[in-house]
């Protein structure tokens, strides 16, 4: 399973964008790469998936270089609701294979 | 949406006592379940992985005997703390994926958690 680095934490403010990057260094080909979102005493929450360039949904956008080896999780236009710990994923693509968790990071949006 | 169920959502037991958490899979068949425990400013770690109709699969370091997981539906799996000692106070977390959503992490889904406390 390729190991994931984050920044352990992020401030920022009302309005602004958000950009979280992960690095990844061992995905393998196979893997796809994920985003999780997680509340004070409440499970996970997925927020986006992609496997190569850039993916767009209702709540954020997820870039990824030609080599793989690390994603941008942007959050547009923050608000005090997108304070949580967000967690970046690597995962074979195949089966039904467990997700595991590296360590996260924890953002902060201040008034 | 696929929804997981997980009750209860908080449980004070004493120290010794049994506890089970039950994790549903309430519009979807799960074959397969994860169970993870999660410490206070911690990452979520994987405690084992349920199986419908057969054993659990354990993670390095997890007590397969403290720690009973049982899988006899395919919408239920339960997790047992057994013998609860106040270390095991944690916050557990289970998840299920939704067979239907082929190999898309949307067919992961996560369940509320349970707040044990062990006094």
């Amino acid at each position: 399973l390729a190991k994931t680095t984050q920044p352990i934490s992020m401030d920022s403010y009302e309005g602004q964008e958000v950009n979280i990057t992960c690095s990844h260094n061992n995905i393998a080909t196979n893997d796809y790469i994920t985003w999780y979102q997680q509340f004070p005493s409440q499970g996970p929450r997925f927020i986006i998936q992609g496997y190569k360039t850039k993916v767009t949904n209702e709540v954020a956008s997820l870039f990824i270089p030609a080599d793989r080896k690390s994603s941008t999780l942007s959050l547009p236009r923050v608000s005090l609701s997108d304070t949580a710990v967000y967690y970046c994923l690597v995962r074979f693509s195949g089966g039904y294979n467990k997700l595991i968790f590296g360590a996260g990071t924890r953002l902060a949006v201040h008034p | 949406g696929a929804v997981v169920s997980q009750h209860p959502s908080w449980v004070i037991c004493k120290s010794g006592t049994s506890v089970k958490i039950e994790c549903r899979s309430l519009d979807f068949q799960a074959t397969t379940m994860f169970w993870y425990r999660q410490f206070p400013k911690q990452s979520l770690m994987l405690m084992a992985t349920s199986n419908e109709g057969s054993k659990a699969t354990y993670e390095q370091g997890v007590e397969k005997d403290k720690f009973l997981i049982n899988h006899a539906s395919l919408t239920l799996s339960t997790l047992t703390v057994t013998s609860a000692h106040p270390e095991d106070s944690s916050f557990y977390i289970c998840s299920a994926r939704d067979p239907g959503q082929g190999n898309s992490h949307y067919g992961y889904t996560f369940g509320s958690g349970t707040r044990l406390t062990v006094v």
